[in-house]
């Protein structure tokens, strides 16, 4: 079946350390975003890619950064510049076009040690 | 900016009704309705394209008023399911057609027995 893989499911991060989340999808999908989920804030965007080799700042990109070398894996890497990092971390994936819904992977849970 | 959904929580009996509204300060080119369990990934419900143009997902249903850049969720005769926080994704209309979704603070809904 098609979906989106995120892993891993918990990772715990040292200060000042950095650390890289993993998404990949079979769902052939063109579009990949990352979002980060806080209690009582919703989902907020960091990045965002509508193709390969091409990305986008979203919201609240400071302290991350992100690469789409294959239209199957869009990682995440939370820099040590990433003051608050400790959140919920949603991948999503869809069809270009702006007329499909978003496909969610299961999320990482990121704590700081 | 992100859009405002009210209520923010709203506690029901199972068989009521329910109406979640989402709000944007900016010109809309869709709404998508999400509904998140705890812990889990957000669940596409449904998406609107059109001014409003209502949608329909069994005893869940959706508007779009894209004159006042505003959606409702309604749900009808709520079950156990039903229970989860549910998000409206606003995509802005940047001269065209956006993949890009900002997403409202949530509303949690729980349904009791």
């Amino acid at each position: 079946d098609g979906g989106i893989t995120q892993s891993p499911k918990y990772l715990f991060r040292k200060e000042g350390q950095n650390v890289t989340l993993s998404c990949e999808q079979n769902l052939n999908h063109d579009a990949m975003y990352w979002y980060r989920q806080d209690p009582g804030q919703g989902l907020r965007l960091i990045y965002y890619s509508q193709i390969v080799n091409d990305f986008q700042k979203g919201d609240i990109a400071e302290g991350y950064s992100v690469s789409r070398e294959k239209k199957e894996s869009f990682p995440l890497t939370v820099t040590s510049a990433q003051k608050n990092p400790t959140a919920f971390y949603l991948c999503a994936s869809t069809q270009t076009g702006g007329r499909y819904g978003y496909t969610f992977g299961s999320g990482t849970r990121l704590t700081v040690v | 900016q992100q859009p405002v959904q009210s209520p923010q929580a709203v506690i029901l009996r199972e068989g009521e009704d329910a109406v979640i509204n989402c709000s944007s300060s900016k010109a809309l080119y869709s709404v998508h309705w999400y509904r998140q369990k705890h812990g889990e990934a957000p669940v596409f419900l449904m998406i609107l394209l059109k001014g409003g143009e209502q949608k329909g997902h069994e005893k869940i249903s959706a508007s779009f008023n894209e004159k006042k850049q505003q959606s409702s969720l309604y749900l009808t005769a709520s079950q156990l399911s039903y229970s989860g926080t549910y998000f409206c994704g606003t995509g802005v209309a940047y001269g065209g057609a956006t993949n890009k979704l900002i997403f409202g603070t949530g509303t949690l809904l729980a349904v009791q027995p």
